[in-house]
């Protein structure tokens, strides 16, 4: 499976946009990026995916390079419920199992 | 329909004694997994069902892990002669093939304690 890098940790204050960087220089062109989130003490939670274009939907956005090498995951307006630790995963078509790093822990600021 | 659901959420065992674990996808989804999560790590891959049949197995799942969905529905995870590095969480997914990439909607897990 094709690697991710994302930074360890990040902070936002409340009410404010974040960007949650994902670096994933060896994608290949059918990997799709997903994202995924865990809130304490619960299991993932799906967030977004795409495969070349930016998608949109209630919970985020997601932002994909033009060369696909790196991607952004963006919430809007963030809430103290969004903290949690946002993994970006890459996954192949056909490919059924779901390959986590260590992530990015968000800490939002009241 | 309230989503994944694993039982029993939390299990202390003692060194050497055998535990089962249970998961009841959501009711249409045809393909359940099943993840090791320990401390400070992302969830790790174990294995997978699609209906009844279990199409890939992770070399994490030693031959002390068994698992089965006979009826293409709930799933059971058996872990025989437990050790201490066992202690983790095991998490329960569920999707639906839709031919593409889908979302898997995760259980609560059951947190295992070995001691």
């Amino acid at each position: 499976d094709a690697k991710t890098t994302q930074p360890n940790s990040m902070e936002s204050n409340e009410e404010e946009p974040v960007h949650l960087p994902c670096n994933h220089s060896t994608i290949s062109g059918t990997d799709y990026i997903h994202w995924y989130r865990q809130l304490p003490s619960q299991g993932p939670e799906y967030v977004i995916h795409g495969l070349t274009s930016n998608v949109n939907n209630r919970m985020a956005s997601l932002a994909i390079a033009e060369d696909r090498k790196s991607s952004t995951l963006i919430l809007h307006r963030a809430t103290l419920r969004d903290a949690a630790v946002y993994y970006c995963i890459l996954r192949g078509f056909g490919n059924e199992k779901l390959t986590f790093g260590t992530g990015t822990r968000l800490t939002i600021i009241p | 329909d309230t989503g994944v659901s694993q039982n029993p959420r939390h299990k202390i065992t003692k060194r050497g004694q055998n535990v089962t674990f249970r998961c009841d996808p959501i009711s249409e989804h045809n393909r359940l997994y099943w993840y090791r999560q320990t401390l400070g790590q992302g969830p790790e891959f174990l294995t997978y069902f699609q209906n009844e049949a279990q199409l890939e197995k992770s070399r994490l799942l030693s031959d002390r892990f068994s698992a089965e969905r006979p009826k293409g529905s709930f799933s059971t995870l058996e872990i025989q002669r437990t050790e201490q590095g066992d202690s983790a969480m095991y998490l329960c997914a569920s999707s639906l093939e839709r031919g593409e990439n889908t979302e898997a909607f995760f259980g609560q897990g059951t947190r295992l304690t070995v001691v």
